[in-house]
């Protein structure tokens, strides 16, 4: 079975754009979640969908948004893109009622 | 909000030694998972745990979920040089909408031919 699949794996911005993260579960996989990484704050939730609905959400500002397609694949959305938004963004899939989450190899995205 | 001490922090050990590191809770959780990431990868699932006094081995790594489900070990037998990589502790619960994992900070762990 493929495992989680995210695209692209590398990105460069700069300030003031946006961008857009692709995330393919693994396949059966139902909810989506995604996490940001950082030397400093470590893994932090940033959300996580089932069946194209937004079931819970971190604490992170209205410019990180995301949403979920009918067939499980996820996109999630940085708008004005700040300097601190430079982070390796993480998609992981579960099956619907465990908690065993499976990570993909991650986007690196460098805001300059 | 829930928080996980995850200890120690790095971790330097000499080939062939066993390694210990740990996770407590300031709440419960009802499960724990255990993660290794290399450099530029994402996590990987080394044990998952469901049930308080649970203890799970997978291959030389043994993982234990506390009674009290406040903590969760990992012990790694005999290490070898591909062992190195950053340990994440994970906790969730389940029920509701909150689906999401709690992660340490990591343990760093470097061992010496």
């Amino acid at each position: 079975k493929a495992g989680v699949t995210q695209t692209p794996r590398y990105l460069i911005k700069t300030r003031g754009q946006q961008v857009t993260l692709s995330c393919s579960p693994i396949s059966g996989h139902r909810s989506v979640s995604w996490y940001q990484q950082t030397p400093g704050q470590g893994l932090q939730f940033l959300f996580e969908y089932f069946s194209e609905t937004q079931r819970n959400k971190g604490n992170f500002p209205g410019r990180f948004s995301g949403r979920q397609f009918s067939n499980s694949r996820s996109e999630m959305n940085v708008s004005t893109l700040e300097l601190g938004d430079s982070a390796l963004y993480l998609c992981a899939s579960s099956l619907v009622a465990e908690e065993t989450q499976y990570f993909g190899p991650g986007t690196r995205l460098l805001v300059l | 909000g829930q928080q996980l001490n995850q200890s120690p922090q790095s971790m330097f050990i000499q080939e062939g030694e066993d390694v210990s590191m740990n996770c407590t809770s300031s709440s419960i959780f009802n499960t724990w998972l255990w993660y290794k990431q290399e450099p530029g990868e994402g996590p990987v699932l080394l044990i998952a745990l469901y049930k308080a006094g649970e203890l799970t081995s997978n291959g030389r790594l043994t993982a234990q979920f506390g009674i009290t489900r406040k903590d969760s070990f990992l012990n790694i037998s005999a290490s070898i040089p591909s062992d190195v990589g950053i340990y994440f502790c994970a906790g969730s619960n389940s029920g509701g909408s909150n689906y999401k994992l709690t992660f340490g900070k990591g343990t760093l762990l470097t061992v010496n031919p």
